[in-house]
């Protein structure tokens, strides 16, 4: 049971707009900045959006971020099949010593 | 370009222990923070552990009692050891960089190394 949630399964058509949630609490989305990763079959997590809205270079414009309270979102817009993946949110939690927190993970399918 | 290597054995035994070791090529271990991350099979995320290139650690509440992370700058490494291993900790491992910047985030991931724990 991941500390963060997000849906496991999201879809849409080419050129739609797609977002993903992540839900947390207090202690992590409510106090901390969220950062989000794209993981295609086989290879290792890659960067997407890091401080709830910043992309690194390379990362197109198509995709952002934002938080709220204690869920942040990942938007995907002009959906392309290349980005079929997984998505996962991740979070520094403040409670006990700190520790890093991530969401389910969400399989994305491009119809 | 950064780059990230796990390496260790692919299969160990119930009860015994996890040794892996993560090394780092194009660009130095100082002065940052790196982690271990897992991924059991068809699962999330969980995060183990973090060490500082100076040697201060951070562990995972939940696996703190069974965890122990080094770093050799010499050699540009760092090693994960995970002891009292069940089936439960069967999973993809995971090393990964913390970003110079405040506030952190993974910014460089090595491609996982999968570790089963089986008779």
């Amino acid at each position: 049971q991941s500390v963060l949630t997000q849906p496991p399964s999201a879809s849409g058509t080419p050129g739609q707009r797609v977002t993903i949630s992540c839900s947390g609490g207090s202690s992590n989305i409510g106090s901390n900045t969220v950062h989000w990763y794209q993981q295609l079959p086989g290879t290792a997590p890659k960067l997407l959006i890091y401080t709830d809205n910043q992309r690194p270079s390379g990362v197109p414009d198509r995709f952002s971020g934002s938080r709220s309270g204690t869920s942040a979102s990942l938007a995907i817009s002009g959906l392309q099949s290349e980005d079929e993946a997984d998505y996962f949110c991740a979070a520094w939690d403040d409670s006990l010593t700190g520790y890093w927190v991530f969401g389910g993970g969400t399989k994305l399918t491009v119809l | 370009q950064v780059q990230l290597q796990e390496s260790g054995p692919g299969l160990v035994k119930p009860s015994e222990t996890l040794s892996l070791t993560c090394s780092v090529s194009g660009g130095s271990i100082s002065s940052y923070y790196w982690s271990w991350i897992r991924q059991p099979p068809g699962k999330g995320l969980e995060w183990i552990g973090y060490i500082y290139y100076s040697g201060s650690t951070n562990y995972n509440p939940s696996l703190k009692s069974r965890v122990s992370i080094s770093v050799d700058t010499s050699k540009n490494q760092f090693s994960l050891k995970l002891n009292s291993l069940t089936a439960a900790d069967t999973a993809v491992y995971h090393c990964a960089r913390h970003s110079i910047a405040f506030p952190h985030y993974f910014d460089y991931w090595g491609q996982g190394t999968l570790a089963t724990v089986s008779s």
